[in-house]
This record gives C-alpha cells, sequence and structure tokens, in this order.
C-alpha cells in the first residue's frame, strides 16, 4: 500500500482534458513538501515531468501542468495525444521517514 | 548534464548476496543526498533508502532494513547497494537516483531473485 493516494486508472479522448490526483497526509504533502510528478512509458526509467508543484523541465510540453494544495496535488494533461499513454506516479517526502520519498500507487492514462 | 548508470544485477538465488553500483557523472556528486528506488515486475515505485552527501546518514524502507546496505565512495562518484539475505520479493529494478530540486534517474538494473 502507497503512502499517497492515486486513482488506478484514467482515460480520455484525443484533445481531450484529464487530471490526476496525489492525496497524501499532514505528514507529507500537508506539511509543505513539495510533490514532483514522473511519467513512465514501458520498459522505460520513470521521466520527470512535474518537479516543485508545478516547474516543468526543459522539453516537457506546457500541456502537462501541476498543482498543489492543502494535503493533494494534481497533475493536468491537455490536449491529450495517443502518446500520453503511460503510467504517471506522484513523489513527495514524509518526515516520518526523515524526508525521504514517497510515493502514490501510479496512475495508468489510456488514450481512447 | 546529469549521467547516473546503474550496474550489478542478474539472477541470484535466494539468501544470497548482491552489490550494485551507481556510477554518477556531470555534477558534484559529493553535495548530493542520493537514493535507490526499486519496482517490482508490474508493480508502482518503491523508495529503498537515502545516504546523505557526506554518508554519515542513512534510511532505510522497513522491507529491507536489516538486509541492505547503502553506501557511498565521493572520490569514486558512486553510489553502492549492498543487498544480502535476499528473497524472491526482492526481484525488481532498481533505480539510483539523485536527490534536489530536479531529481535525475539512472536507467535501472534489474535483479532477479530465483532458485
Amino acid at each position: 500500500q502507497s503512502v499517497l493516494t492515486q486513482p488506478p486508472s484514467v482515460s480520455g479522448a484525443p484533445g481531450q482534458r484529464v487530471t490526476i490526483s496525489c492525496t497524501g497526509i499532514s505528514s507529507n504533502i500537508g506539511t509543505g513538501y513539495d510533490v514532483n510528478w514522473y511519467q513512465q512509458l514501458p520498459g522505460t526509467a520513470p521521466k520527470l515531468l512535474i518537479y516543485n508543484n508545478s516547474n516543468r523541465p526543459s522539453g516537457v510540453p506546457d500541456r502537462f501542468s501541476g498543482s498543489k494544495s492543502g494535503t493533494s496535488a494534481s497533475l493536468a494533461i491537455t490536449g491529450l495525444q495517443a502518446e500520453d499513454e503511460a503510467d504517471y506516479y506522484c513523489q513527495s517526502y514524509d518526515y516520518r521517514l526523515s524526508g525521504s520519498w514517497v510515493f502514490g500507487g501510479g496512475t495508468k492514462l489510456t488514450v481512447l | 548534464q546529469v549521467h547516473l548508470v546503474e550496474s550489478g544485477g542478474g539472477v541470484v538465488q535466494p539468501g544470497r548476496s548482491l552489490r550494485l553500483s551507481c556510477a554518477a557523472s556531470g555534477f558534484t556528486f559529493s553535495r548530493y543526498d542520493m537514493h535507490w528506488v526499486r519496482q517490482a515486475p508490474g508493480k508502482g515505485l518503491e523508495w529503498v533508502a537515502r545516504i546523505w552527501y557526506g554518508g554519515s546518514d542513512k534510511y532505510y524502507a522497513d522491507s529491507v532494513k536489516g538486509r541492505f546496505t547503502i553506501s557511498r565512495d565521493n572520490s569514486k562518484n558512486t553510489l553502492y547497494l549492498q543487498m544480502n539475505s535476499l528473497r524472491a520479493e526482492d526481484t525488481a529494478v532498481y533505480y539510483c537516483a539523485r536527490e534536489g530540486r530536479v531529481p535525475d534517474w539512472g536507467q535501472g538494473t534489474l535483479v532477479t531473485v530465483s532458485s
């Protein structure tokens, strides 16, 4: 069981907007720790998509955006494309683990 | 450009040991905390261990505490994970990752624990 909670799956048609939630508690996201988001295509390593809640590394399209409020964070993908079909993970920190990483269980995005 | 390359994975019998390495380049290795993260086949990401930049403090997931040891050699820009008393449930791709505002990950090395 993961420390952070994500929906197991989401889906959307090409061109649509989807959001993926990431819910934590007071010892992790709720205490102010930042949230990072990763995209993982089949058979590849996770790729950083969003860092520090809402920042995109260079090369990541602005169709991807992140936000955080209270004990939750969200990843939004607009203008959905077939190549966005992947697994998405949120990651933060937890002071119960001396500030080490915690992950969501992952969300499988299906582009219909 | 940050580059992390894991090595040392393979097939090992239950109860045996294995040491993973992660060669770092493109940044000042000795200034960053480092992590090991693993992913079992078909499963999600699981944090395994963290080591401070100087190596003085180390933290472990409960699932590996007492069996795995994280270490580093800053003179060689290399991170290690010594895995003892391996179990079938330790089968996974193991990634090393750099702590920081913009985390970086390696490509991973596969460890298979099987008789």
